[in-house]
């Protein structure tokens, strides 16, 4: 249990089906991502929000939409997919607190398994 | 740029051999360097980090050291069991960069057979 919880655990939505991905962090921290994992294919950062503002968006199809209510909670809302956006999303979130001694440790849910049929 | 390298899996051991995963990095600046787990059917968790030069990290029997005359941070076990099955991935926080980023390698899938 790493204090990050993805719902739904699986997803199974047909080309024209609109649905969300959700995340919650129980953690305190003040940044949260969404990630993107194929098979065979290094893992892809998708979206970043550090205190509620959105700071990194790495040229995702705008059938992803992400959403940060508050800081603990991340949704990603798809809308319109293709079969290749079938993979496993995964959520993490971490503290960033700034200065030369910071680093980036990021702790992860346990994903959402999406099939686009 | 900042960029990390690991082994091309899958790596296949027998149960108590001992394990070696390569990771090499390029980095501008001064990187923090993480291993992750990642189990069949989970998400990742840490397994290891270590912030600073010559540093090791360690955590249920694995190690790693921080080594930048050789920009490398191999992931070690003296002796794996079938419950290490799993895909290990080497990562990089970079200090001067937008510390946001965690740069990944591709992942390391390791198999253990009894």
């Amino acid at each position: 249990e790493t204090g990050v919880t993805q719902t739904p655990r699986h997803l199974v939505m047909g080309m024209t089906n609109k649905k969300s991905l959700k995340c919650e962090q129980h953690l305190g921290h003040n940044a949260m991502y969404w990630y993107k994992q194929s098979a065979k294919k290094p893992l892809e950062l998708m979206f970043v929000y550090s205190l509620e503002e959105r700071v990194e968006n790495n040229s995702v199809p705008s059938r992803f939409s992400p959403e940060c209510p508050n800081s603990s909670h991340l949704f990603l809302h798809l809308h319109t997919l293709q079969p290749e956006d079938s993979a496993l999303y995964l959520c993490a979130s971490s503290q960033l607190s700034g200065g030369f001694s910071s680093y980036n440790e990021q702790f992860f849910g346990p994903g959402t398994r999406l099939t686009v049929l | 740029g900042n960029s990390v390298t690991q082994m091309e899996g899958p790596v296949t051991l027998s149960e108590e051999a001992f394990l070696t995963i390569n990771c090499t990095y390029t980095a501008t600046g001064y990187p923090s360097l993480f291993w992750y787990v990642q189990y069949p059917g989970e998400g990742l968790q840490l397994l290891l980090k270590a912030t600073k030069a010559d540093d090791k990290g360690s955590n249920k029997g694995f190690e790693a050291t921080y080594r930048k005359e050789t920009t490398s941070f191999h992931l070690e076990k003296g002796s794996v069991q079938v419950s290490d099955s799993a895909v290990y991935f080497c990562a990089l926080s970079d200090r001067t960069d937008s510390n946001y980023q965690l740069i990944w390698g591709a992942g390391t899938k390791l198999i253990i057979k009894p």
